[in-house]
């Protein structure tokens, strides 16, 4: 049964240019849910999907933007992209209806901005 | 609004000697509380979670933590370390309704406490 699965592991970008981040939720889940780690700190929410619709936010700007799909799987977008956006980007899982924090962590993306 | 502070960034222990992570919370209800661990260049990895059943939770790997509702406190232990131990652990608190149900909420992680531990 596989997991969360990140893509890209890695990432370099230009400040200013545009980033796609993309995950699949572990089988049967159908909550995706993702979150920004700065080095030295521990994950800040960013925003969570459900039913294709995005349902909860955290406190960063419109540049950080998502997508659900049909199939449950996700991406994250980032615009005019920082250099205080480098970060681990962490997808999580999750089952609604289970809503016993279940939560199903990948292995994250890491976005490096020069 | 929930909160998690985690005393120690960093703690070092000798290999069999035991493990205390403190964490304290902070949260207008009966909260749902986590422990995670994240090993180097990988991601989290639930230890254990208190959704409100006995206030003694036992987790893999030989962790246990117990919630006291007095003292705020979820505090992390093991009775003898390992090696396999050294990492980042992570405590965090739901933002949701807790134990009084509502949506399942996010997670609002401390920021961290790196465990070495000694030969």
């Amino acid at each position: 049964d596989a997991g969360v699965t990140q893509s890209p592991t890695h990432l370099i970008k230009t400040r200013g240019q545009q980033v796609t981040l993309r995950c699949s939720p572990k089988s049967g889940h159908d909550t995706v849910s993702w979150y920004q780690q700065a080095l030295g700190q521990g994950p800040q929410f960013i925003f969570q999907y459900y039913e294709e619709e995005e349902r909860q936010r955290g406190n960063f700007p419109d540049r950080f933007s998502g997508h659900q799909f049909p199939n449950y799987s996700s991406e994250l977008n980032v615009n005019a992209l920082l250099l205080g956006d480098s970060a681990l980007y962490l997808c999580a899982s999750s089952l609604e209806m289970g809503r016993n924090y279940g939560y199903t962590f990948g292995s994250g993306t890491r976005l490096t901005v020069v | 609004a929930q909160s998690v502070t985690q005393l120690g960034s960093h703690v070092s222990v000798s290999e069999g000697a035991l493990v205390l992570l403190r964490c304290n919370y902070s949260s207008s209800v009966p909260p749902y509380l986590f422990w995670y661990v994240q090993y180097p260049n990988q991601g989290l990895q639930l230890l254990l979670k208190y959704t409100s059943a006995a206030t003694l939770v036992k987790g893999i790997n030989g962790f246990e933590a117990e919630f006291k509702k007095s003292e705020t406190s979820f505090h992390l232990t093991k009775p003898s370390a390992h090696m396999s131990d050294a990492a980042e652990y992570f405590c965090a608190v739901s933002d949701s309704g807790g134990v009084y149900g509502g949506s399942q909420g996010n997670l609002i992680f401390g920021k961290g406490t790196k465990l070495s531990v000694k030969p």
